[in-house]
């Protein structure tokens, strides 16, 4: 099982819609979780932390599931500019921190 | 405002051959890392470094190796290329303990091995 899993997708929705992303990660003891966006050939940029009571930045919501061992990220209101790859991001506790990229789920925003 | 700066950004060599894929940043970030990203799979951790004079294997160490002279440069050498090392290499950085702080990328380099 790897260690993280994401749905790769690709979503393609309207422009104006809801769309959500689930990750789910194997390692219980994780404490750190993160959505990152990738667009095309490009390098990953930070989009948001997720923290224990869950949490939001405008049209982006993300959630944490530490009984069921996922992450959620909820776009709202899709714009074209949200097509991108977003990628899963875990710490893996034990010595030195270190982060485990998931493969990411393909976002295709429409008009 | 350069962040972190990689250097190539493409690359092709022929199996065999050796080379230094460059890193720096102008952060003063004492986390400097080194990953691969290949079609279909995540950002795999190759060598990592807390600070200057240390460095540790990540993931998928085998056939690279690194050094940290100093705190803002963070080369990664391939000793003797092979195929499977054909892939995009970014390197990032990040403030201290970076559980908690989000990672910086370079613009990656594009690497084919012939």
């Amino acid at each position: 099982r790897k260690e993280v899993e994401q749905d790769p997708g690709p979503f393609n929705v309207p422009e104006g819609a809801t769309v959500a992303f689930n990750c789910t990660y194997s390692n219980s003891a994780s404490q750190s979780f993160f959505w990152y966006r990738q667009d095309c050939r490009k390098e990953p940029k930070l989009l948001m932390s997720v923290y224990s009571s869950g949490n939001e930045d405008g049209r982006f919501t993300a959630q944490l599931n530490r009984a069921s061992q996922y992450i959620s990220l909820l776009i709202r209101d899709s714009k074209l500019s949200d097509s991108a790859t977003y990628l899963c991001v875990v710490n893996t506790p034990g010595g030195y921190n270190k982060l485990i990229f998931g493969a990411g789920t393909r976002l295709a925003v429409h008009p | 405002n350069a962040g972190v700066t990689q250097t190539p950004k493409f690359q092709v060599l022929k199996t065999g051959q050796s080379m230094t894929l460059q890193c720096a940043q102008d952060m003063n970030h004492e986390y400097m890392s080194w990953y691969r990203q290949d079609p279909g799979m995540g950002l795999r951790l190759i060598h990592y470094s807390v600070g200057a004079g240390i460095t540790d294997q990540g993931e998928v160490p085998n056939g690279y190796n690194v050094s940290r002279s100093t705190t803002e440069d963070f080369p990664l050498r391939l000793l003797s290329a092979a195929p499977s090392q054909t892939s995009v290499y970014f390197c990032a950085s990040s403030y201290g303990d970076y559980s908690n702080q989000p990672q910086h990328f370079g613009d990656g380099t594009r690497l084919s091995i012939l």
